[in-house]
């Protein structure tokens, strides 16, 4: 069974702009949710999709947004882009059920703003 | 709140040694605890999970963690360490908020000496 997968895996962008990350679940995996990772604040939690709602948010400002589509496929965008929001930003797929949490991570998306 | 403590930021151990990597959590309810591994540049694999009934549970690649409700603690242990564990570890506790999303701990930094 394929894995989570993520894309782009490195993108460079200038501050202000705007972009959107892509993750592929694991096939049947309902869940899907974002997390960042900075050298400095650690793994931190986005926000959760479930058949197409986000069920769940972390603390971050109104310009990180997501969306689920009705393939469990999901898409994280930031815009406005800071020099802060380098990191790496990490999709996890999971069966979504309560009392299954167990997550499968993507390889990440390398995002660095210039 | 919940929260997830990781002790110890970085820990150097002989290849061959034992290995114990602690972990706190804060959580009101009953915890889903896990432990994930992070090699440079990767996504996160899963090691092993708590959930309920015994609490010594195995995991892949020689690892084990023992939950200990009294002490707020999930320890990772394995019993002899290879150079290819050199890599980053998160102890994590999912929080059941309506949909649940993951608190992870700071990590520690595993090095393994020859």
């Amino acid at each position: 069974k394929a894995g989570v997968t993520q894309t782009p895996r490195y993108l460079i962008k200038t501050r202000g702009q705007q972009v959107t990350l892509s993750c592929s679940p694991i096939s049947g995996h309902r869940s899907v949710s974002w997390y960042q990772q900075t050298p400095g604040q650690g793994l931190q939690f986005l926000f959760e999709y479930f058949s197409e709602t986000q069920r769940n948010k972390g603390n971050f400002p109104g310009r990180f947004s997501g969306r689920q589509f009705s393939n469990s496929r999901s898409e994280m965008n930031v815009s406005t882009l800071e020099l802060g929001d380098s990191a790496l930003y990490l999709c996890a797929s999971s069966w979504g059920d309560r009392g299954v949490y167990e997550q499968y991570f993507g390889p990440g998306t390398r995002l660095t703003v210039t | 709140a919940q929260s997830v403590t990781q002790p110890d930021i970085h820990i150097t151990v002989s290849e061959g040694a034992s290995l114990e990597l602690r972990c706190n959590y804060s959580y009101g309810a009953t915890p889903y605890l896990f432990w994930y591994v992070q090699s440079p540049g990767q996504g996160l694999q899963l090691l092993l999970k708590y959930f309920s009934g015994d609490t010594l549970v195995q995991g892949i690649k020689g690892f084990e963690a023992e939950f200990k409700r009294s002490q707020s603690s999930f320890n990772l242990r394995k019993p002899s360490v290879h150079w290819s564990d050199a890599a980053e570890y998160f102890c994590a506790v999912a929080a059941d908020t309506g949909g649940f999303k993951t608190i992870f701990g700071a990590g520690t930094r595993l090095f393994v000496k020859a």
